[in-house]
């Protein structure tokens, strides 16, 4: 069965510092990846997503990163933290399934607070 | 580009009330259509999704959303909720190509009371 594991799970981070928050998957091939940002009252916002290694596509121009080295690697990052970055951060990959609908599934989050 | 609209930010119920949440969106193709829940210290996890066929579709908990496409609607029912209901619901709606990501509206709190 397909995993989705991310870490870390919580970071605490002064301004300026760089970040790197990372996510993979296990049990598929060539999934499509997705970064989204949870923040309330302003449900999740699209960050970046990838349908392939090297392939990133960014929706919210901002002050973060995102990369894909590896099939089943999508790390996110930052080379100088902002008090706005601070979130919950979301990995999710897609995959078809066997009903034809492409389904989103979800990692655990990292809560990242800037200081 | 798509867009998803939750119309109401927090809905207390108590048990045993009917649920309707609203959710409309913005697309200019054939849309898959989903709702979300994230209970509390859970995960997101998918409550029901749409892809085709009959526009009213049953997910897991007793949840049920109907389709209504000439009002661009997914909204969200359930008949009677437990207070074990109590979490956050989004709703969200992609392309129905596999490359195109899902977007999702601002969630929709609830919190069924005794």
């Amino acid at each position: 069965s397909q995993t989705i594991h991310q870490w870390p799970a919580t970071l605490v981070q002064p301004v300026g510092s760089p970040l790197s928050l990372e996510c993979t998957v296990e049990g598929t091939s060539n999934p499509n990846l997705y970064w989204y940002r949870q923040a309330a009252g302003r449900g999740l916002q699209l960050l970046f997503y990838s349908v392939g290694i090297g392939q990133i596509s960014s929706e919210v121009p901002q002050n973060l990163s995102a990369s894909r080295p590896q099939d089943r690697q999508f790390i996110l990052s930052s080379k100088k933290l902002l008090l706005s970055d601070s979130g919950f951060y979301l990995c999710a990959w897609k995959g078809i399934r066997a009903s034809g609908a492409n389904v989103l599934t979800f990692g655990a989050g990292s809560r990242l607070t800037v200081l | 580009a798509q867009s998803v609209s939750q119309h109401n930010h927090h809905v207390i119920l108590s048990e045993a009330a009917s649920l309707e949440l609203g959710c409309n969106y913005s697309y200019g193709g054939t849309v898959n259509l989903f709702w979300y829940v994230q209970y509390p210290g859970q995960h997101l996890q998918l409550l029901l999704k749409y892809f085709s066929g009959d526009p009213l579709v049953k997910g897991i908990k007793g949840f049920e959303a109907e389709f209504i496409k000439s009002k661009f609607s997914f909204n969200l029912r359930k008949p009677s909720v437990q207070w074990s209901d109590t979490a956050e619901y989004f709703c969200a709606v992609s392309g129905n190509s596999g490359n195109t990501p899902l977007v999702f509206g601002k969630g929709t709190r609830l919190s069924v009371i005794a």
